[in-house]
């Protein structure tokens, strides 16, 4: 079946510095859409990407589509504390069923 | 407007018995789905249905069914509680159901199986 796949799983950055993550499908997919956990949380929808090499930005975090659609990147310029969670990507697959990657979570030392 | 609501909040129950979670979505949205958030994974897809039809169903067992009733809101059954089925369950809304909607997740109910 359809695989989701973000390695890795937890990443500690220092406050200021860049992170990039990445999330890669074993299928093509007709849009990836990205979600935020905070501890203790549910995941909150942050943006879905639809076009084969689609780039979105919200402030400080941008968001790409590969051109094959089979992978996504994520990166946050300048973390902040509040930057803190697990963020996931997920893409549709068959069956209405949509299908999220493990997350990576994301620790910022102030 | 209130987003999804789930009921109870924390559970506890012990092996073999049922429990019914309650999920009732963002007012306008016809379509609710169901997963399973076990510690350290992402949401597992359970169940989505749509204008009260089952439109989609994960690799559970058949020990998981659900519903959805003509207010749009939407019940998770599971009988014969296992340890294994201690989670976080999320309850998300969308409005048409599609594969191109995203999901507005619920705050989830923390079950606990002894």
């Amino acid at each position: 079946g359809q695989q989701v796949m973000q390695i890795p799983q937890y990443q500690h950055v220092q406050e200021g510095e860049d992170f990039t993550t990445y999330c890669n499908s074993s299928t093509t997919l007709s849009n990836i859409q990205w979600y935020k956990q905070r501890p203790g949380g549910h995941p909150v929808f942050l943006i879905q990407l639809v076009k084969s090499g689609e780039v979105k930005k919200q402030k400080r975090l941008t968001f790409q589509f590969g051109e094959a659609k089979k992978n996504s990147s994520l990166h946050i310029t300048a973390t902040q504390t509040t930057d803190v969670g697990t963020y996931f990507c997920a893409g549709p697959g068959a069956n209405s069923k949509l299908t999220f990657g493990k997350g990576i979570t994301l620790s910022v030392r102030p | 407007d209130a987003g999804v609501t789930q009921s109870p909040t924390h559970l506890i129950k012990t092996r073999g018995q049922h429990v019914t979670l309650r999920c009732s979505p963002i007012s306008g949205h016809k379509s609710v789905s169901w997963y399973q958030q076990v510690l350290g994974q992402g949401p597992q897809f359970i169940f989505q249905y749509y204008e009260k039809e089952e439109r989609g169903r994960g690799n559970f067992p058949d020990r998981f069914s659900a519903r959805q009733f003509p207010n749009y809101s939407s019940e998770l059954n599971v009988n014969a509680l296992l340890l294994g089925d201690s989670a976080l369950y999320l309850c998300a809304s969308s409005l048409t159901g599609t594969t191109e909607s995203f999901q507005y997740f619920g705050p989830g109910t923390r079950l606990l199986v002894l």
